[in-house]
């Protein structure tokens, strides 16, 4: 079964707009990562929050953890066309060993 | 710096063909190593991860094998394709014991027909 969910499925705006994509989990985790991936290409990492932090900012990137709801999100801030991609959550599950387990992503488009 | 190779980067295979799918790290050892696969518009389904040379842990039962006879090569094999194998395929490595940032490969579209 999927361990993460990201919502929405996708998501439309304009360049200097903020995005907010978020993540879903049923079980307990180490950590939770973020990745970006253009059409056709490799993901790429992002940002990786531990169960213990609660937010975590990288450049124009922020992610919020909350443990209790099981929840993610990631926002963007003054998006840029550039940063049109899928977008996914990815989850280290307690036990898991190795394993991340990736959600089915959010489709970002920023209009210039 | 560690780099990750996959080969070849798009394929065109006949249902009951064979297939092998080849995937190298660079810059790193005793990396751990995944095989993803990904249907258009969704997200990705491990397939296999190896800890080792010749260990292979497979997640889901299918008609797919892997093999890792070097610490930095990984090698996805099918005897007979199907046409559900049809879909893009992602190699990563991670080190640290797998929980930390896995880096991807740029991907293996596999159209089978």
């Amino acid at each position: 079964s999927q361990q993460g969910e990201e919502d929405p499925q996708a998501l439309s705006i304009q360049e200097g707009e903020n995005a907010t994509m978020n993540c879903s989990y049923k079980t307990s985790i180490n950590n939770l990562q973020w990745y970006r991936q253009n059409s056709g290409r490799g993901l790429v990492h992002l940002i990786l929050i531990r169960s213990n932090e609660r937010e975590k900012h990288s450049g124009r990137l922020r992610v919020t953890l909350d443990t209790s709801k099981k929840s993610s999100s990631l926002l963007i801030t003054a998006s840029r066309a550039a940063d049109t991609a899928s977008y996914f959550c990815a989850t280290d599950a307690a036990g898991s060993n190795y394993k991340l387990t990736f959600g089915k992503g959010t489709l970002l488009t920023v209009n210039p | 710096s560690q780099t990750i190779h996959q080969w070849p980067a798009t394929l065109v295979q006949p249902v009951g063909s064979p297939l092998s799918l080849e995937c190298t790290v660079e810059g790193t050892s005793n990396p751990n190593l995944y095989w993803y696969r990904q249907a258009a518009g969704r997200g990705l389904q491990l397939l296999f991860y190896s800890v080792g040379i010749g260990q292979i842990s497979s997640e889901v039962p299918q008609n797919l094998s892997a093999s890792r006879p070097q610490d930095r090569q990984f090698i996805l094999s099918s005897k007979k394709l199907l046409l559900s194998d049809s879909g893009f395929y992602l190699c990563a490595w991670s080190s640290g014991g797998g929980r930390e940032t896995q880096y991807f490969g740029p991907g293996t579209r596999l159209l089978v027909l």
